[in-house]
């Protein structure tokens, strides 16, 4: 069956320091990837999508990488602040005519940013 | 702009009653869906809808009736409640799904309890 897994459940960093989350996923061939953020009591925010055939995609402080040989993605968040601190969700998808119901969610990874 | 609009914030059921998840957006979105969100298991699938007549399973759908009557609106209903219903909520919607790899813009959730 098809996995997702976010490496840990929670990271614990200190300010200015980089963030890195992992996402891996076994018996899968997704088409994209997408990392969304959400906050305590909120839905979750889309922050970056990088396709299959793209390396790295980078917006701000937030670098996003795709290994499809290692079945990886990292997701960076250099220079981090406290308001940084929140739960971090990786998403896959197939291009399957472009419907959504194809999007499999990973379980999150909580940072927390100390100052 | 609203958004994606989701009531109730909160509900407690008892066993065996009835209720109405509701969901609007007011973007013009083709796709709506919904997912539950339990610890530990990360975002699952329930039902999703790629425009106005047409819906189809998700990951999850046991339990739960949908329909889509509108563009705008996308009703989640839940005809017996059971314990194992207790959940976090979220309607999520996208512009198109014919653009493949469209982000995700989630509802702040519903949070229900069945006892």
């Amino acid at each position: 069956s098809q996995k997702i897994e976010q490496n840990s459940e929670a990271l614990n960093i200190q300010e200015g320091k980089t963030a890195t989350l992992t996402c891996n996923y076994t018996n899968y061939s997704p088409a994209y990837l997408q990392w969304y953020r959400q906050d305590p009591g909120r839905g979750p925010v889309f922050l970056l999508l990088i396709r299959e055939n793209e390396k790295e995609k980078r917006k701000e402080r937030l670098k996003v990488t795709f290994d499809t040989t290692l079945k990886q993605s990292l997701f960076h968040i250099t220079a981090s602040q406290p308001a940084d601190s929140a739960t971090y969700l990786c998403a896959l998808g197939r291009d399957y005519g472009g419907s959504q119901g194809n999007l499999i969610f990973g379980k999150g990874t909580k940072l927390s940013v100390k100052p | 702009n609203a958004g994606v609009t989701q009531t109730p914030k909160f509900q407690v059921l008892k066993t065996g009653q009835s209720m109405t998840l509701q969901c609007a957006q007011d973007m013009n979105h083709e796709y709506m869906s919904w997912y539950r969100q339990d610890p530990g298991m990360g975002l699952r699938l329930i039902h999703y809808s790629v425009g106005a007549g047409i819906t189809d399973q998700g990951e999850v759908p046991n339990g739960y009736n949908v329909s889509r009557s509108t563009t705008e609106d996308f009703p989640l209903r839940l005809l017996s409640a059971a314990p194992s219903q207790t959940s976090v909520y979220f309607c999520a919607s996208s512009y198109s799904i014919r653009a493949t790899n469209e982000k995700l813009f989630f509802g702040s959730g519903t949070q229900l309890s069945v006892l």
